[in-house]
């Protein structure tokens, strides 16, 4: 089974500073996306970034960016500058290949409560 | 491009009712996810569709079903509502194409209170 393991259900950080997210996938592939989702309390999913795992260089956007570990199968999400907006619930998921070869289905972590303190 | 739209936003139904939601993907992806989201059971994929089809499916009863139309808008029907199904149902359109592998953009949900 691939499963997604995200081992911090919450997490606290200061405006300005830095916090990293954990997440751990377990996978028999060997080209696959991972991603970090953002679902603030308006419950709208957002995707925040993506990690190619067959590109060695860690993915940044902005303020995000992930420490991916291939051998490991670790993938963390690291927010510098932290701001109040950053408040959410952060999901890691591994896109499953359907039974068919086409398609995916998103399998998630359970999620990392993000709190953001002025 | 506008993004994934869900209708409608709020729902309360009455236990043994049927209840129908809708999704309007980002333009040009043919393919939409659902997915039950729950305090207890966290994300769970319920089924895929491309091109009107149904190409994958997750692990719930048959009392949940859905369609695909040819402008790729998607439905979600479930039949026989219980008091566990109250949940967020996020729907989720993705661009076909191997190089994006799984990438998918949510919708903003249907919060769905069974009574």
């Amino acid at each position: 089974a691939q499963t997604v393991t995200q081992s911090q259900p919450e997490m606290s950080v200061q405006e300005a500073e830095t916090v990293t997210l954990s997440c751990t996938y377990d996978t028999s592939e060997s080209d696959y996306y991972l991603f970090w989702y953002k679902q603030p309390p308006s419950r709208q999913m957002i995707l925040v970034i993506r990690q190619e795992a067959y590109k060695q260089q860690n993915a940044t956007e902005n303020r995000f960016s992930v420490n991916f570990q291939k051998a490991a199968k670790s993938f963390s999400l690291k927010i510098s500058d932290s701001q109040l907006g950053d408040a959410a619930m952060y999901f890691c998921a591994y896109p499953v290949p359907s039974n068919s070869n086409s398609g995916y289905e998103l399998n998630f972590g359970k999620g990392t409560s993000l709190l953001v303190t002025p | 491009k506008a993004g994934v739209t869900q209708t409608p936003r709020y729902l309360i139904k009455t236990r043994g009712q049927q209840v129908t939601l809708s999704c309007s993907p980002i333009s040009g992806h043919r393919s939409v996810s659902w997915y039950q989201q729950t305090p207890g059971q966290g994300l769970q994929f319920l089924f895929e569709y491309f091109s009107e089809t149904q190409r994958n499916k997750g692990n719930f009863p048959g009392r949940f079903s859905g369609r695909q139309f040819s402008n790729s808008r998607s439905e979600m029907n479930v039949s026989t509502l219980e008091l566990g199904d109250s949940a967020l149902y996020l729907c989720a359109s993705s661009l076909e194409s191997r190089l994006k592998k799984g990438e998918q953009y949510f919708g903003p949900g249907t919060r769905l209170t069974v009574t």
